[in-house]
């Protein structure tokens, strides 16, 4: 079946340094494909999106790109902050019904 | 604010008791889903309601009930709880086009619930 493997954290980085989180996904047929992202203590809001090969979702600095090539979504910031720190989702939404299919979760932690 | 409502925000209770969440979704949304967060499992798709319609089935237990009524509004029933069912409780909505939910979920803040 359809699945999602990110990479495992947690991530530590120091402000402003280079982020990025692997995503690699199973999926038959066409999904779309995401980044959501936890703040502590709170929901899950949208990261960014890329709904078909070769599209870059991006967001407050946030980027990644659908490679259906290497079937892969891999999220990157040029220079992270302290506020950054949450824990990234990444998911594919597939079939009529568009249920998501999630990754573990990666904890990033960014310190001063 | 993604605009979906869902309470109680924390829910505490006993094993063997009975809970529901609520959830609203955003307005003009009709599918509404519901995940489950756990530590051991992650997140888990539960079931998807769209338009007052079960449309799908996840890892949902037995003892776990969903309906939405014509208001749009979702409930979650949990019963016979047992200490592992505690866990953060999620609904998202998304939109429709020709007759299909779109790609794109919104999240409501979650409903904590702790079995002791």
């Amino acid at each position: 079946g359809d699945s999602v493997t990110q990479m495992e954290g947690p991530v530590t980085l120091s402000e402003e340094a280079f982020l990025t989180i692997n995503c690699t996904y199973t999926a038959t047929g066409y999904p779309s494909l995401f980044w959501y992202v936890q703040y502590p203590g709170e929901g899950l809001q949208l990261l960014l999106k890329a709904t078909k090969a070769d599209d870059k979702g991006s967001n407050k600095g946030f980027e990644a790109t659908y490679r259906k090539e290497t079937t892969s979504f891999h999220l990157e910031k040029g220079s992270v902050q302290v506020s950054d720190s949450a824990v990234y989702f990444c998911a594919l939404s597939a079939g009529n019904n568009r249920k998501l299919i999630w990754g573990l979760g990666t904890s990033l932690a960014v310190n001063p | 604010d993604s605009g979906v409502t869902q309470t109680p925000k924390h829910l505490i209770t006993a094993t063997g008791q009975r809970v529901t969440l609520r959830c609203s979704p955003r307005s003009g949304d009709l599918s509404v889903y519901w995940y489950q967060q756990s530590l051991d499992q992650g997140l888990q798709f539960l079931i998807q309601y769209y338009n007052g319609e079960e449309r799908a089935k996840g890892n949902i237990l037995e003892r776990f009930s969903a309906q939405q009524f014509p208001d749009l509004h979702s409930e979650l029933n949990l019963s016979s709880l047992e200490l592992g069912d505690s866990a953060l409780y999620f609904c998202a909505s998304s939109g429709t086009s020709g007759g299909v939910s779109t790609d794109t979920q919104y999240f409501g803040p979650g409903t904590r619930l702790t079995v002791l």
